[in-house]
């Protein structure tokens, strides 16, 4: 089957850090660029970041660059998100994504973040 | 940045109704790379539309997609009870940005 599934979530005071990753099975991971997407409570999607298949082309919206880092791991199947300086305005649902031929074709369950103090 | 603004904000329909959503970008979507997503409380969003206007694997064929250039449609074509969600477009060439969705009700 198919799947992603993220952790890493929590609660997490503004300024704080937290890393969260994503693990893949039943497909080969080292194909897709992968990307991040969050939700903040009751609003709609974002697109935070996303990676090449190597690695070495990444991407992130204004809003996160300098202070979230996407990495992944192909032997392991694992693609991260590295994220510091957190603020209360990122707090939301964070989930990975495969891009497909043509948009986001499976998606993870999720994992909260909540940055409060 | 290509802002997406998505139309109606709610549309409320009966089983078997017909539902027009409306997507437009503010510049071109570059190779048609507009895609459609379908959200139910609590879950994941899914893929419903790719390139426009291709189903995704294991979309009814009720659901179909038209459009090019800035403006685009999701279509449904007999409305189901199960079609009771949010749905996002997303433009996916480059930046990737989403509309603010429209939430489909049914009556």
């Amino acid at each position: 089957e198919v799947q992603l599934v993220e952790s890493g979530g929590g609660l997490v005071q503004p300024g704080g850090s937290l890393r969260l990753s994503c693990a893949a099975s039943g497909f080969t991971f080292s194909n897709f660029w992968m990307s991040w997407v969050r939700q903040a409570p009751g609003i709609g999607l974002e697109w935070v970041a996303n990676i090449r298949q190597d690695g070495r082309e990444k991407g992130y919206v204004d809003s996160v660059k300098g202070r979230f880092t996407i990495s992944r791991d192909n032997a392991k199947s694992s693609l991260y998100l590295q994220m510091d300086s957190l603020r209360v305005e990122d707090t939301a649902v964070y989930y990975c994504a495969r891009e497909g031929k043509g948009g986001f074709d499976i998606w993870g369950q999720g994992t909260m973040v909540t940055v409060s103090s | 940045e290509n802002v997406l603004t998505q139309s109606p904000g709610t549309l409320s329909l009966s089983p078997g109704e017909r539902a027009t959503l409306s997507c437009r970008a503010s510049q071109s979507v570059s190779n048609n790379y507009l895609a459609w997503y379908q959200q139910k409380p609590g879950q994941a969003p899914r893929l419903v539309i790719y390139g426009a206007s291709s189903r995704a694997t294991g979309i009814p064929d009720r659901f179909s997609g038209s459009g090019s250039g800035t403006d685009f449609t999701l279509t449904i074509s007999r409305l189901e009870p199960e079609d009771s969600a949010v749905y996002y477009c997303q433009q996916y060439g480059g930046w990737k940005t989403f509309g603010q969705g429209t939430t489909v009700e049914i009556k």
